[in-house]
């Protein structure tokens, strides 16, 4: 069993949907990390959360740190949210752990 | 600002022969990662450092050495390279090892 689940794997959603994808992990953790990879293949970090819950437009990433899982929102999803999101865990001793990741497309 | 900056993009060796991708980042970034990203396996880490003289192992080590002489510079060599070790490399760093991760744009390593 990987140390970090991702849920769905694949997600196709119509523009302006609500999206959620779900992160479970089974170490514990010093941070959570969402990244978005582009279809080119370039990876850029979303959120670092390490309690609570965050918000960057129309993205939102929250914690559960007891029962050990992460969500990641997306409200009004657009075409150009299109990408793989990777859900990515800091240990306590530093070694990072990477989710498979969820391949989100959203149709116009 | 360049940010995190990975050389080379594109690079093919034979078996057996020796490079160096090369990391760089101009940000004053204390904590530098390598991470390998292979279909099917999603990313792993293969080394990180905390701070210039400091480094250490991640989850796939094995046939890759680092060093970290300066605070900007995070190189990763393969001392004889593998089949096995075809595959897109990715460089990070970050202003501590629980920061916001900023990724270069990976390398793409084939090896005959």
């Amino acid at each position: 069993k990987n140390e970090v689940e991702q849920s769905p794997q694949n997600l196709t959603a119509q523009e302006g949907e609500f999206i959620t994808i779900n992160c479970s992990y089974s170490v514990g953790i010093s941070a959570l990390h969402w990244l978005q990879q582009h279809p080119g293949g370039g990876i850029v970090s979303l959120f670092m959360l390490s309690s609570g819950k965050k918000k960057h437009g129309r993205l939102i990433a929250t914690i559960n740190i007891q029962e050990k899982h992460s969500s990641l929102h997306i409200t009004a999803s657009h075409p150009r949210d299109s990408a793989v999101y990777i859900c990515a865990v800091k240990s306590n001793n530093n070694d990072m752990r990477f989710g498979a990741g969820t391949r989100l497309t959203v149709k116009p | 600002n360049a940010g995190v900056t990975q050389t080379p993009k594109f690079q093919v060796l034979k078996t057996g022969q020796s490079m160096t991708l090369q990391c760089a980042q101009d940000m004053n970034h204390e904590y530098m990662s390598w991470y390998r990203q292979d279909p099917g396996m999603g990313l792993r880490l293969i080394h990180y450092s905390v701070g210039a003289g400091i480094t250490d192992q991640g989850e796939v080590p094995n046939g890759y050495n680092v060093s970290r002489s300066t605070t900007e510079d995070f190189p990763l060599r393969l001392l004889s390279a593998a089949p096995s070790q075809t595959s897109v490399y990715f460089c990070a760093s970050g202003r501590d090892e629980t920061g916001e991760l900023f990724f270069g744009e990976g390398s793409r390593l084939t090896v005959l």
